[in-house]
């Protein structure tokens, strides 16, 4: 297997442009997370899906940000207008949910610079 | 709430040498899973180890074993025999079992420098 697949591994984009990340999970996964990585903040959880159906999304820091998954190999994690303070590596990571310990698989990142 | 804690932001370890990394973790949980992701440059999670809270037995992985305090809500990280490539960031991370939480909540990370 591919492992967890996301694009582009780099962005950089000027303030007030929309920004699309994209992942693609593990074929047979049934669990989606996005994370957001920061020197200040560590890692957090933004949002996670099950089956494609958005379960917690309390991680998400505001309106400007929104994630979908309309089908079980794809997801994206929009952030409109974007903002210097969202600089960052996102992560995005997979699990099977009946595996005895829910392992994730994290894709290789996605480092966003806002200028 | 839980919450994960490395009190450890860097350590370094000579090649071959011996090092152990701490985590501390606060929850009212009986069961649940620990974890150890470790982070090199390349940015790749990578899991490394992982304990179930249910089973006494330590977790081992070749030279990464961990120490498991569960009264003491201590899961401690040990690498035997350090090699250049464990240099990294060091993620501890608790995750709820069972049930339809599936949240990986994260420690802050311990940077590892391996000296030649």
């Amino acid at each position: 297997d591919a492992g967890v697949i996301q694009s582009p591994r780099h962005e950089v984009t000027e303030m007030g442009q929309e920004v699309t990340l994209r992942c693609k999970p593990i074929s047979g996964h049934d669990y989606l997370f996005w994370y957001r990585q920061t020197m200040m903040r560590g890692l957090e959880l933004l949002i996670y899906f099950n089956n494609n159906v958005p379960i917690d999304d309390s991680g998400m820091p505001e309106d400007r940000f929104s994630a979908k998954m309309p089908n079980a190999s794809f997801s994206t994690l929009k952030i409109q207008p974007s903002e210097p303070r969202d600089s960052a590596v996102y992560f995005c990571a997979s699990s099977l949910g009946d595996s005895y310990s829910y392992e994730q698989y994290f894709g290789p990142g996605t480092r966003l610079t806002v200028t | 709430a839980q919450t994960v804690t490395q009190s450890q932001p860097e350590m370094s370890v000579q090649e071959a040498e011996t090092v152990t990394l701490s985590c501390t973790y606060d929850t009212s949980e009986s069961d649940y899973y620990l974890f150890w992701y470790k982070q090199p440059p390349s940015r790749q999670m990578i899991l490394v180890i992982r304990q179930e809270a249910y089973k006494q037995q330590n977790a081992t992985e070749n030279r990464f074993s961990v120490n498991f305090q569960k009264a003491a809500k201590s899961f401690s990280l040990k690498i035997s025999d350090s090699q250049l490539g464990d240099a990294a960031m060091y993620f501890c991370a608790y995750r709820t079992y069972g049930g339809a939480t599936n949240k990986l909540i994260f420690g802050t990370g311990t940077l590892l420098a391996v000296q030649p």
